[in-house]
């Protein structure tokens, strides 16, 4: 089992629409998690932590589920910009090397 | 501020030569990362450096990889010989200090990137 997995999609949504992704992580000592978005052919940027108690970002909210070992992400109101590939990142406790996921695309439209 | 830089943005060289690629981080930051990118594939881990000194290495492909940074800042990835399964976008990021003043605090700024096609 991979150690963090993300469903590739692509998850194609219509502007307005709402849209949650999931991502697992294998390992239960992960402390630190992040969604990260990429654009084509672009760098990947710090989306938002996610913190235990969840966390909201004007129309991205974050929630962790330790006891199932899951991130998601959830896109309220979805605009054609919001369209680009959404990464999990995973810290494991006392290491500072990220994991990253394979990441989920959206595609926004019309 | 300034982001994370690296340079060049785009090489090409022929099989068989040496690269050098530079990763400029952003001021301030102790942690610095590389990781690789292939065309449709997710990011793989090469090296980390926390200040100059490389704790984690076991990213590197092989041991014509290697990496250095200088004065806590400036890091270079060296390729030599390289092949052509070594193109790939090569991307740098650099992390802040945690809360404590040590350490990281697992977020990470990227650069843009260099892309490396082998020929």
């Amino acid at each position: 089992r991979k150690e963090v997995e993300q469903d590739p999609g692509p998850f194609n949504v219509p502007e307005g629409a709402t849209v949650a992704f999931n991502c697992t992580y294998s390992n239960s000592a992960s402390q630190s998690f992040f969604w990260y978005r990429q654009d084509c052919r672009k760098e990947p940027k710090l989306l938002m932590s996610v913190y235990s108690s969840g966390n909201e970002d004007g129309r991205f909210t974050a929630q962790l589920n330790r006891a199932s070992q899951y991130i998601s992400l959830l896109i309220r109101d979805s605009k054609l910009s919001d369209s680009a590939t959404y990464l999990c990142v995973v810290n494991r406790g006392g290491s500072y090397i990220p994991t990253f996921g394979r990441g989920t695309s959206l595609i926004v439209h019309p | 501020g300034a982001g994370v830089s690296q340079s060049p943005s785009n090489k090409v060289t022929e099989k068989g030569k040496d690269v050098e690629l530079r990763c400029d981080p952003i001021s301030g930051h102790t942690a610095l990362y590389w990781y690789r990118q292939s065309l449709g594939q997710g990011l793989e881990f090469l090296i980390y450096f926390q200040g100059n000194s490389a704790p984690d290495k076991s990213g590197l492909p092989s041991d014509r990889f290697s990496a250095e940074r200088t004065g806590g800042s400036v890091s270079t990835l060296t390729i030599q010989r390289t092949q052509q399964e070594d193109s790939a976008v090569y991307l740098c990021a650099s992390s802040p200090p945690g809360t404590s003043g040590i350490g990281s605090s697992y977020e990470q700024y990227f650069g843009p990137g260099t892309r490396l096609t082998v020929t």
